[in-house]
């Protein structure tokens, strides 16, 4: 069974400074999607970014990029120039390339921002 | 152009109660999944809805039940309420059911059971 892991509870980044969440996922698929979450205070779940296991290249959304090892298995999220609205749960998500399979999350990390 | 709603926003129950949880998808979706997260914790996949069927279904006991209508919406009921059932529970919308799909998430149904 495929499992996500972010070993990082709690992070703090001063504003305007860059910070890096880290996530490892176990699969022995070779199609895959992975994803970042980011879930504030309202509790409303937004996409942040998503990665294409079949691509290279690392993704990128104007403040937010990953750094996709696929042979580790490793997929952190790095947020540049932190913004105070950048503050909330951040979960790290795998779903299969299949067509109907479920989206399996990680337990999260809490981004505190410091003004 | 609406996104995902849900409703209730809150609600709180007695154990061995039933609750239904309701889910309108954003507009142009047609599939319908839920999950439910617990305090502290990542959200967990209990079903997931595509034209009126259950297509694919998480580690859930059968008190977990769902219903998708005609028109997309859907419906999550749960009965014999637990107090462990206590959680944020998340609807998230999507076209069609392919692997490429992106979800929209809802603000959720926020359940305590007492």
């Amino acid at each position: 069974a495929q499992t996500v892991t972010q070993s990082q509870p709690e992070m703090s980044v001063q504003e305007a400074e860059t910070v890096t969440l880290s996530c490892t996922y176990d699969t022995s698929e070779s199609d895959y999607y992975l994803f970042w979450y980011k879930q504030p205070p309202s509790r409303q779940m937004i996409l942040v970014i998503r990665q294409e296991a079949y691509k290279q290249q690392n993704a990128t959304e104007n403040r937010f990029s990953v750094n996709f090892q696929k042979a580790a298995k490793s997929f952190s999220l790095k947020i540049s120039d932190s913004q105070l609205g950048d503050a909330a749960m951040y979960f790290c998500a795998y779903r299969s390339g299949t067509s109907y399979d479920k989206v399996i999350f990680g337990p999260g990390t809490s981004l505190s921002v410091i003004p | 152009d609406a996104g995902v709603t849900q409703s209730p926003t809150h609600l709180i129950k007695t154990r061995g109660q039933q609750v239904t949880l309701r889910c309108s998808p954003k507009s142009g979706h047609d599939t319908v999944s839920w999950y439910q997260q617990a305090l502290g914790q990542g959200p967990q996949f209990i079903f997931q809805y595509y034209e009126e069927e259950e297509r694919q279904r998480g580690n859930f006991p059968d008190r977990f039940s769902g219903h998708q209508f005609p028109n997309y919406s859907s419906e999550l009921n749960v009965n014999a309420l637990l107090l462990g059932d206590s959680a944020l529970y998340l609807c998230a919308s999507s076209r069609p059911p392919v692997a490429s799909r992106r979800e929209v998430f809802g603000p959720g149904t926020r359940l305590t059971v007492t």
